[in-house]
């Protein structure tokens, strides 16, 4: 059964910062890998997608990657804004036409 | 991309009420789920709604609690049933595009008193 981790679980940094999210999956078969965001109490902003062919997807000051033989993404976010804090989560599907599994999120706070 | 447009918003219901929570997309897609979400807690898929079929429900989830229903590609709807406090949590619908994209409604709040 596949599992989805996200580290850290919480974030606090001050605006200008570079930061990275983590995600890692222990089903490394994957048919792709997606990058959420969420505001509180509202629904799911597609951030990126990357297909298992991928290593990579880029847009705007984000950019996510995918070393599917780990089991494991990366989203790098580039001089992060207060408008950035959300909660990040990320999502993988087994095959296609069947439903994401999701990991647990990554809150982040950027301070003005 | 796929607009999703889910109602209501949000609720306040009864318990022992039953809540029919409408999603309508801009397109005809084949893939649609529901999810939900508990306070603090990541997405748990309830079922696959399935046009012209009983949806497949995930484990622990019951057709008696949680009825679907996907008359076409553009429109489906997730009743919750028989409602208790612990079924408090935003529901959200989900479909994915033929490229395996997956776009989320804003999600319906419930709060149940």
């Amino acid at each position: 059964k596949q599992e989805v981790t996200q580290i850290p679980a919480a974030l606090s940094v001050p605006e200008g910062e570079n930061l990275v999210l983590n995600c890692s999956f222990t089903d490394s078969a994957i048919y792709n890998l997606q990058w959420f965001r969420q505001d509180p109490g509202k629904g799911l902003t597609s951030l990126l997608l990357i297909q298992s062919s991928q290593r990579e997807q880029t847009s705007g000051r984000l950019n996510a990657s995918l070393d599917k033989s780990s089991g494991r993404s990366t989203l790098y976010i580039a001089a992060s804004q207060p408008g950035d804090s959300a909660t990040y989560l990320c999502a993988v599907r087994a095959n296609y036409g069947q439903n994401f599994v999701f990991g647990p999120g990554t809150r982040l706070s950027v301070l003005p | 991309s796929a607009v999703i447009s889910q109602k209501p918003s949000r609720d306040i219901c009864q318990r022992g009420t039953s809540l029919t929570i409408q999603c309508q997309v801009d397109s005809q897609v084949t893939m649609m789920f529901w999810y939900r979400q508990q306070p603090g807690q990541s997405l748990t898929l309830i079922a696959t709604a399935n046009q012209g079929s009983e949806a497949t429900y995930e484990s622990g989830f019951v057709i008696d609690k949680f009825p679907i229903s996907r008359p076409n590609l553009t429109f489906s709807t997730l009743t919750v049933s028989n409602m208790s406090p612990e079924d408090s949590s935003i529901y959200l619908c989900s479909v994915g595009t033929a490229r395996g994209e997956a776009f989320f409604g804003q999600g319906t709040r419930l709060t149940v008193v």
